[in-house]
């Protein structure tokens, strides 16, 4: 079975700066599907950005972007120029390409201070 | 709007009583799943289905039930037998059944379930 692990249960960091968050995995396949997703205080799940194992290249959303290592299963989240709002819970998350199922870390809760 | 509805936003549950959460999705989307978060944790997966009249148990389905009549919707029962059913649960979709995609997970709002 795939497991997510993120060893940051939790972070600051000052309103402008950047924070990476970190998340590995453990898996036996060559092609899958990563996520980071975003749970702010209303609960509500906001993918922030998603990554496909055979692309080398990071992917990137505007503030946020990956560094997917994929030898050493890991799959870091970089948040530049840190927003108040962005004060949430993040998600790592994999899921198979030949699978339906998401499977979550254990999440990193992130505040953004003024 | 499309989207997925979960109610209601609040349930409370007595000792030995079974209550069940919806979900319903305008989505037209194939795969919906329910799972279960308690505080401070990641999401556990509860159950899935990929299709009408099939679902699969996910990592923690002892304790639970669903159904899959139609499409648009996927019901949770949460039993007398779940102990611990203090949670929040969230309800999801994606538009196919996996393959070669990165299809996203659309969720719900969540429901809160209190035990009294």
């Amino acid at each position: 079975a795939q497991t997510v692990t993120q060893s940051q249960p939790e972070m600051s960091v000052q309103e402008a700066e950047t924070v990476t968050l970190s998340c590995t995995y453990d898996t036996s396949e060559s092609n899958y599907y990563l996520f980071w997703y975003k749970q702010p205080p209303s609960r509500q799940m906001i993918l922030v950005i998603r990554q496909e194992a055979y692309k080398q290249q990071n992917a990137t959303e505007n503030r946020f972007s990956v560094n997917f290592q994929k030898a050493a299963k890991s799959f870091s989240l970089k948040i530049s120029d840190s927003q108040l709002g962005d004060t949430a819970m993040y998600f790592c998350a994999f899921r198979e390409t030949s699978g339906s199922r998401l499977t979550f870390g254990e999440g990193t809760q992130l505040t953004v201070n003024p | 709007d499309g989207g997925i509805t979960q109610s209601p936003k609040y349930l409370f549950r007595k000792e030995g009583q079974n209550v069940t959460l919806s979900c319903e999705q305008n989505l037209n989307h194939d795969a919906m799943y329910w799972y279960r978060q308690d505080p401070g944790q990641g999401l556990r997966l509860i159950y899935y289905s990929q299709i009408v009249n099939d679902f699969q148990k996910g990592d923690i389905a002892e304790g639970y039930s669903v159904s899959r009549e139609k499409k648009e919707s996927f019901p949770l029962t949460v039993t007398s037998a779940q102990k611990n059913p203090t949670a929040f649960y969230l309800c999801a979709s994606t538009p196919g059944t996996g393959g070669s995609t990165n299809e996203k997970l659309f969720f719900g709002s969540g429901t809160q379930l209190s035990v009294l």
